[in-house]
């Protein structure tokens, strides 16, 4: 699948800063933007996402901003607390690609909320 | 409960045996897919179904076999041939159509010693 970069990989804040994942696609024709939270020896869990035809979407703490012209998207979390220290995922999909519809992630970002 | 369930959460097998790893949904969900994790690398696609009797190979599919004969599950064998099948193993579907709204599994940890 084409290419989703993610950065920072590790990021650490206090408790109550935000929290921002910046994440870059490749394919122009992606039209889904989600993002997964990953806690240790868990399986991913959609947190929020996005479509192509909105800039900006928000649900409580977070929220996440896409720029179709540049091409990237980030994941916005306010306030955070102890418990959202996980790994967090981006992904895109584009429909009627080569792979059909599945999503193509990028490599993580270790988030820490130190209290 | 609706859901996606993987099992065994861990598996332990000798090199040069073939392992089959299940995955079932209760979701209605016509697409199911197979991704491997492993430390600092992602999510990369194995294998995924858009429909009952078909599916196609993601990015990573050598080594691997699936099967679809029902909606509801979509077991991934890891067979010899795989050179490096230790790996965290995540099976995830979704409605198919459109967007891919998927949710995923619990995961297997799968361990060839």
């Amino acid at each position: 699948g084409e290419n989703v970069e993610q950065h920072p990989s590790t990021l650490s804040v206090q408790e109550g800063d935000s929290a921002v994942i910046k994440c870059t696609y490749s394919d122009s024709a992606s039209n889904y933007f989600p993002w997964y939270k990953q806690e240790l020896g868990k399986g991913p869990q959609l947190i929020i996402d996005i479509r192509s035809n909105v800039g900006e979407k928000k649900d409580q703490r977070i929220a996440v901003t896409l720029n179709k012209t540049a091409k990237h998207f980030s994941l916005h979390i306010t306030e955070t607390q102890p418990e959202d220290s996980a790994v967090y995922f981006c992904a895109d999909s584009v429909a009627n690609s080569n792979s059909g519809y599945a999503l193509n992630f990028g490599k993580g970002t270790s988030l820490l909320v130190t209290p | 409960d609706g859901g996606i369930t993987q099992s065994p959460k861990y598996l332990f097998r000798k090199e040069g045996q073939n392992v089959t790893l299940s995955c079932e949904q209760n979701l209605n969900h016509d697409a199911m897919y197979w991704y491997r994790q492993d430390p600092g690398q992602g999510l990369r696609l194995i294998y995924y179904s858009q429909i009952v009797n078909d599916f196609q190979k993601g990015d990573i599919a050598e080594g691997y076999s699936v099967s679809r004969e029902k909606k509801e599950s979509f077991p991934l064998t890891v067979t010899s041939a795989q050179k490096n099948p230790t790996a965290f193993y995540l099976c995830a579907s979704s409605f198919g159509q459109g967007v891919v709204v998927a949710f995923f599994g619990q995961g297997t940890r799968l361990t060839v010693v």
